[in-house]
């Protein structure tokens, strides 16, 4: 089945520092990639959409540049946290869906665990 | 806009017995409707989706869910839990008329399964 790598499982840096975290789709290619942030005991909040070649959208209350998104493959996507304080301290996952359109489920990687000192 | 009600935060099964998870939607358009599987420090995993046809759709690890139009529902449900099904279950809809391209999800229900 489809497989989203995302790298790495866990950060922990000191605030002020920059985070980059990798989500790759290793059997399929991925027009669109989706990062997402979970609270503990929370939903999944969509962060932003990632589509090959061209900006990411961002969703209301998302600082396009406190977190930065790249798409420069079919395969590869990355967000980097510039500037992690405490309050970026979160689970990040990432999600991508073939190019085969809207039906097709998101297949997710299995998050990024960050903490932030 | 497009939502996904879980009314249920955590639901206790004992093993053997028939399970539901509860799911109710809101889109302005058709919807494309989705269960993942989420375990502690994981991302998730997709157990079935609905997208048109019959309505009763299977999935992994014997899971099925049943999309009901009228209710807007989604319910999942399995007939014999296992004790390993214990996880978060996240609902999720995208609406395929509209303009959204993630996906909106639940808040997530925790299901227990008592040995």
């Amino acid at each position: 089945g489809a497989v989203v790598s995302q790298h790495p499982s866990r950060v922990i840096c000191k605030s002020g520092t920059s985070v980059k975290i990798e989500c790759r789709s290793l059997d399929f290619q991925a027009t669109t990639m989706f990062w997402y942030r979970q609270f503990p005991k929370k939903s999944l909040m969509l962060m932003a959409t990632s589509n090959e070649g061209s900006k990411a959208t961002y969703e209301q209350g998302v600082e396009k540049d406190k977190f930065l998104i790249n798409h420069a493959s079919l395969t590869l996507s990355t967000l980097t946290v510039t500037s992690a304080h405490p309050e970026d301290s979160s689970f990040y996952i990432c999600s991508a869906r073939d190019t085969l359109g809207g039906a097709q489920p998101q297949h997710f990687g299995d998050g990024t665990r960050l903490s932030i000192l | 806009a497009q939502s996904v009600a879980q009314p249920e935060d955590q639901v206790n099964v004992a093993e053997g017995n028939p399970l539901t998870v509860k799911c109710t939607y809101s889109v302005s358009g058709n919807p494309y409707l989705f269960w993942y599987v989420q375990y502690p420090n994981r991302g998730l995993q997709f157990l079935l989706k609905y997208i048109t046809g019959d309505n009763l759709v299977k999935g992994s690890y014997g899971f099925e869910a049943e999309f009901n139009k009228s209710q807007t529902s989604f319910h999942l449900k399995k007939p014999s839990a296992l004790v390993s099904d214990s996880a978060l279950y996240f609902c999720a809809v995208r609406d395929w008329g509209g303009g959204a391209d993630g996906l909106t999800f639940g808040k997530g229900t925790h299901l227990i399964i008592q040995p």
